[in-house]
């Protein structure tokens, strides 16, 4: 079964640390994963998407498909970063979007 | 604004009623999507139009439940009969299939979500 998960529902660091946040995944074949974050009051937009290996924002996610893995990164956490973060894969029948339960970073001053 | 746009933005209904919402994708997009979030969790596919067609529809979508997207534009989600279990946060989202190289890629851009209450 496809499936997304991120263990973490809540992360809270202070800005100028780094910040890990972890999503694994199930998936047979060659997976397409996203991060996706939603601002409070704002609509869930993309942050990054593996094929693409941008850094946006400062944050990175390396795919590594031995760990089903595809942790979201940052080494030095912003205020502006607090938000809830989504991990996603694209199912391998169609086109719709499999995610995770969220992980909320808290970015304390 | 140019995004993809859900109205009504906010809606409260007594258990039995219909309620219907709308979703107009950013207009060169061809895919059209429906999702349920609930508190806690991320979001769940409900549904997929490609064009008018409705490729996909997932188990959460009950007989009370209809999509439609007539056009090929708009879509409309209506619930019959709603129940308190219905209460969430809806949310549609839109992308251009993409031609040619990897299939499914192209980014989903979601609307603002419409949030049912159930009472």
């Amino acid at each position: 079964a496809q499936r997304v998960t991120q263990p973490e529902k809540l992360l809270s660091v202070f800005k100028g640390a780094p910040v890990e946040l972890k999503c694994n995944y199930s998936y047979s074949g060659s997976p397409e994963l996203f991060w996706y974050v939603q601002y409070s009051r704002q609509r869930l937009q993309l942050l990054l998407r593996h094929i693409s290996r941008e850094s946006i924002k400062g944050f990175t996610a390396d795919l590594n498909k031995g760990e089903t893995s595809f942790h979201l990164k940052k080494p030095f956490a912003q205020e502006e970063d607090s938000a809830m973060y989504y991990c996603a894969l694209i199912d391998n029948q169609g086109g719709k979007l499999i995610f995770g339960q969220g992980t909320e970073l808290s970015v304390k001053p | 604004d140019t995004g993809v746009s859900q109205n009504p933005r906010h809606k409260i209904t007594k258990r039995g009623q219909n309620v219907t919402f709308r979703c107009d994708p950013i207009s060169e997009h061809n895919r059209l999507y429906w999702y349920r979030q609930t508190l806690g969790q991320g979001p769940e596919f409900l549904t997929y139009f490609q064009n008018e067609a409705q490729l996909e529809k997932s188990r959460l979508l009950s007989d009370r439940f209809s999509a439609e997207r007539p056009k090929g534009s708009f879509s409309t989600l209506e619930i019959q009969r709603t129940e308190q279990g219905d209460s969430a946060m809806y949310l549609c989202a839109s992308s251009r299939r993409p031609s040619g190289g990897l299939p499914f890629t192209d980014t989903q851009y979601f609307g603002p979500g419409t949030r049912l209450t159930v009472l």
